[in-house]
């Protein structure tokens, strides 16, 4: 089991381009979460998902965009990118709804 | 809006010492906790729970105590290990349909730094 994966761990993107963080997780786990972790902070949620084509807004969704094809994928789409988008973004995972979510490695970007 | 936080920003502890790190929770709807260990450049990584109808509950090396009347919550690492040099985060979770029953909240983290 490799667990939760995300990729790239790292980007630097210019203002207004755009990319997408990829993460999939292979313990057939239903609820995928995207948070984000900036310096010194706790991580906020982002967008979360229930199941393959659900999808929901979190904490701080703007700017951000996800979809869920598969159970195994969750890819989180920057369209405009912006300095204050400059963070780590994990991605996490769960079998049940409030239970123990799994964390990815992170992906650090930087926007300049 | 409520939030979770935490008592100290560092501690250092001597090895084979016990840690506990602190952490108070301001909503008392909350009813369910996590406890995550950080290492650098890594992700959390999970290393006990506790739901609000315990008020202590114990792993390996580790203990999580759940004081609901206070709001508080604290972890407990005996003898302590280099290894256990991390940032420890305590999260919440809420009961109540929406958002807020998947989001975990968590609090901005303790630095704990095992001098061997």
């Amino acid at each position: 089991n490799a667990g939760v994966t995300q990729t790239p761990k790292f980007r630097i993107l210019k203002i207004g381009q755009s990319m997408t963080l990829q993460c999939t997780q292979d313990m057939n786990h239903n609820y995928m979460y995207w948070y984000r972790q900036d310096p010194g902070m706790g991580l906020k949620l982002i967008y979360y998902s229930v199941g393959a084509g659900i999808t929901d807004k979190g904490e701080v969704p703007n700017g951000y965009n996800v979809s869920r094809s598969t159970t195994e994928d969750f890819p989180l789409r920057l369209e405009l990118a912006a300095p204050s988008q400059t963070s780590v973004y994990f991605c996490a995972s769960s079998l049940k709804r409030r239970e123990t979510q799994y964390f990815g490695p992170g992906t650090r970007l930087l926007v300049l | 809006g409520e939030s979770v936080g935490l008592h100290l920003p560092t501690l250092s502890v001597q090895e084979g010492d016990n840690s506990i790190i602190n952490c108070a929770y301001s909503n008392s709807a909350s009813d369910y906790f996590i406890w995550y260990k950080q290492e650098s450049g890594k992700g959390p990584q999970f290393i006990i729970d506790i739901r609000s109808n315990m008020d202590k509950r114990q792993g390996q090396r580790v203990t999580v105590l759940l004081n609901k009347t206070v709001k508080h919550l604290s972890l407990q690492i005996a003898a302590t290990q280099p290894g256990d040099s991390a940032v420890y985060f305590c999260a919440e979770n809420l009961p109540h349909s929406g958002a807020g029953s998947y989001q975990l909240t968590f609090g901005k983290g303790t630095k704990l730094s095992v001098i061997p």
